[in-house]
């Protein structure tokens, strides 16, 4: 059965901190997608990042910068010298390419606060 | 950023009464979804839609029903809304390959006193 985990619930950290979101998943498929969203506090979902299963890069976007093992299953998520404006819940979801339903399957969520 | 939008954005409504929700894209995207958000609870699938008129449930499908009879829209009704559908409601769209991204609308809070 697919499954997406967010253990850490809430996150608070000072800015400029470093800080990783964990993400560990579970698929039975050889091909997935794995993705991250951001919701800021005025409740948009934003699409930040998708990755493939066959795509073990890390990718780096400024601050942002994601690890995918498959190893441990995991698709963390890291933000390099937080700021104020990173606070958010940050969902991680998983689709597998296999039927026809093209559904996300998603985490909890992990909510982050950045303080000043 | 997608062409989503959602109406109403803010909704007050009594138990027992029906409630229509409304998704409209300008994508043309093939699929469109819809989800609550509750606390705790994260975001859960209601219904989908991979083609007007094709539609399926999502994980938490009962109260709820849909209708898609143009590529561009998505309607959610609530046939008689009850309290513990009080909720965040997003509407989601995407082109349908495997792998493709969803976007998202703005959202809807739903209140049913």
């Amino acid at each position: 059965a697919q499954k997406v985990t967010q253990a850490q619930t809430e996150i608070s950290v000072v800015e400029k901190e470093d800080v990783t979101l964990d993400c560990v998943y579970e698929t039975r498929d050889t091909t997935y997608y794995l993705f991250w969203y951001k919701q800021p506090p005025s409740g948009e979902l934003v699409f930040l990042i998708r990755r493939n299963s066959f795509d073990e890069q890390n990718e780096i976007s400024g601050r942002y910068s994601w690890n995918f093992q498959k190893s441990t299953s995991s698709f963390n998520f890291t933000i390099t010298a937080s700021q104020v404006v990173d606070s958010a819940v940050y969902f991680c979801a998983l689709s597998e390419e296999g039927g026809n339903n093209r559904k996300l399957i998603w985490g909890l969520g992990t909510s982050l606060a950045v303080n000043p | 950023d997608a062409g989503i939008t959602q109406s109403p954005r803010h909704k007050v409504t009594e138990t027992g009464t029906p409630v229509t929700l409304r998704c409209h894209q300008t994508e043309n995207h093939r699929y469109m979804y819809w989800y609550r958000q509750d606390p705790g609870h994260g975001l859960r699938l209601i219904h989908y839609s991979y083609g007007v008129k094709d539609t399926d449930k999502g994980e938490v499908s009962d109260g709820y029903s849909v209708s898609r009879s143009k590529t561009e829209d998505f309607l959610l009704t609530l046939e008689s809304a009850t309290s513990s559908q009080t909720s965040v409601y997003f509407c989601a769209i995407s082109e349908g390959l495997a792998g493709n991204e969803q976007f998202f609308g703005p959202g809807t809070r739903l209140t049913v006193l």
